[in-house]
């Protein structure tokens, strides 16, 4: 039972435009929105987070939406950048301080 | 800098072999956690330390599998005796309980291949 799905596994856009990655969960005990990016051979590392009080929380180029009715957040990266090019994980928390993973979303921004 | 660190970085080992992985967390986080990604489920959490007590380890087939936190600054996650299907990227990921909502932070891994 998947409760966290990024049902995208691949993205692909033009270095400049906008990259917009989704994930739906099912829990709604969750109270806390991660996202992670990771590129090969590397540990995931911490991008931005929301918290279910809040629907939009913003870092630089980075964007994180929450719809809580929805069950649905959204991670916007404006302009995107060939660095970008990496695999995004979105991640919930429930009690206890324990991440709940989506399958990742493998974006390609193309110079 | 600091960082999680994690040993070995690749292992290759046969069926049945012990298995031990390390890592050592970021100095003065409290919490500590082992992952394994797989191609099929991507980032499944496997055990959870706090304060070097186990809070949660029912990710983990406890058959074969055994995490422990000896002292603060180790957490060693075994597996006895590996099988194939072991075969797996683990992470290990430290944070900080205590200031809200804490950010886990992950080490590089050790890429298991068991053959």
């Amino acid at each position: 039972d998947q409760q966290v799905k990024q049902n995208s596994p691949s993205l692909s856009v033009q270095e400049g435009r906008i990259s917009i990655l989704n994930c739906d969960y099912t829990n709604s005990m969750f109270d806390y929105f991660l996202w992670y990016k990771k590129y090969p051979a590397e540990g995931p590392t911490f991008l931005i987070s929301i918290s279910s009080i809040k629907d939009k929380n913003e870092d630089g180029r980075f964007t994180v939406f929450l719809n809580k009715s929805a069950k649905h957040l959204s991670l916007h990266i404006v302009p995107s950048q060939p660095g970008d090019s990496a695999v995004y994980f979105c991640a919930a928390r429930a009690a206890g301080n324990k991440l709940t993973f989506g399958g990742g979303t493998r974006v390609l921004v193309k110079p | 800098d600091a960082r999680v660190t994690q040993t070995p970085r690749h292992k290759v080992t046969e069926m049945g072999q012990e298995v031990t992985m390390r890592c050592q967390p970021i100095l003065g986080h409290n919490t500590v956690f082992w992952y394994r990604q797989t191609m099929m489920q991507g980032l499944e959490l496997l055990a959870y330390f706090r304060n070097r007590a186990p809070l949660d380890d029912s990710g983990m087939p406890k058959d074969r599998f055994s995490a422990e936190m000896p002292d603060a600054t180790l957490a060693t996650l075994k597996i006895q005796p590996s099988e194939p299907r072991d075969s797996a990227v683990y992470f290990c990921a430290s944070g900080l309980n205590g200031q809200g909502a804490e950010t886990q932070y992950f080490g590089p891994g050790t890429r298991l291949l068991v053959l």
